[in-house]
């Protein structure tokens, strides 16, 4: 059983710019979420794809969107980056109604805008 | 207010110490409640699930009380090997609710 795969790794973008983040589900799982942490904070969370579709969204503004593909996997994408944008961006899979055994988290994107 | 709060600590406990710590979470419909384990720059990893009737894993023990709103974890017999951060997590319908964390050193 393959576990939840991110890339990049890191990331340094420029201010303004354009950054697109991947996501691969763990095998079985239908559902990928995508949280924003930030420094000395826990994860807030961003949005939620079912289905190829936005299942729910956090406070977070239009610049951010995503995609889900049939294969399951998920895209994050993030437009006229920003400073605050300079977090670790983890991606976390599930199954839709399974929600009560948690979710499996992907070891994260440490995206850097200067 | 925040949707989960906790201690932020730092505990700083030598080994075969106790150490417990709690949060607050402010949706009384949540339905189901976790603690995550954060080791540095690394992605949480469920430590366990928390049910009201409270329950055990080896040298943890988490307890839901849900009248209160109030979560609870305690580590038994503390190894170098718990120094972490733990994330005390409520999930509402599609998303999950992190508090900020509270970091746990184990010192020899």
């Amino acid at each position: 059983e393959t576990g939840v795969t991110q890339s990049p790794t890191h990331l340094i973008k420029t201010r303004g710019q354009q950054v697109t983040l991947r996501c691969s589900s763990q095998s079985g799982h239908n559902t990928v979420s995508w949280y924003q942490q930030a420094l000395g904070q826990g994860p807030q969370f961003i949005f939620q794809y079912y289905r190829e579709e936005e299942n729910g969204r956090g406070n977070f503004p239009p610049r951010f969107s995503g995609l889900q593909f049939p294969n399951y996997s998920s895209e994050l994408n993030v437009n006229a980056l920003e400073l605050d944008d300079s977090a670790l961006y983890l991606c976390a899979s599930s199954t839709r109604g399974g929600e009560d055994y948690g979710y499996t988290f992907g070891s994260g994107t440490r995206l850097t805008v200067v | 207010r925040k949707e989960v709060e906790q201690d932020p600590g730092p505990f700083n406990v030598p080994e075969g110490a106790t150490v417990a710590f709690n949060c607050t979470y402010s949706n009384s419909a949540s339905q189901s409640f976790f603690w995550y384990r954060q080791d540095c720059r690394k992605e949480p990893k469920l430590l366990m699930s928390v049910y009201s009737s409270g329950n055990e894993d080896g040298r943890f023990t988490a307890q839901l009380n849900r009248a209160s709103q109030y979560i609870s974890l305690l580590i038994r017999d503390s190894k170098l090997s718990d120094s972490a951060t733990y994330l005390c997590v409520v999930n509402d319908d599609y998303k999950l609710s992190f508090g900020a964390g509270t970091t746990v050193t184990v010192r020899a």
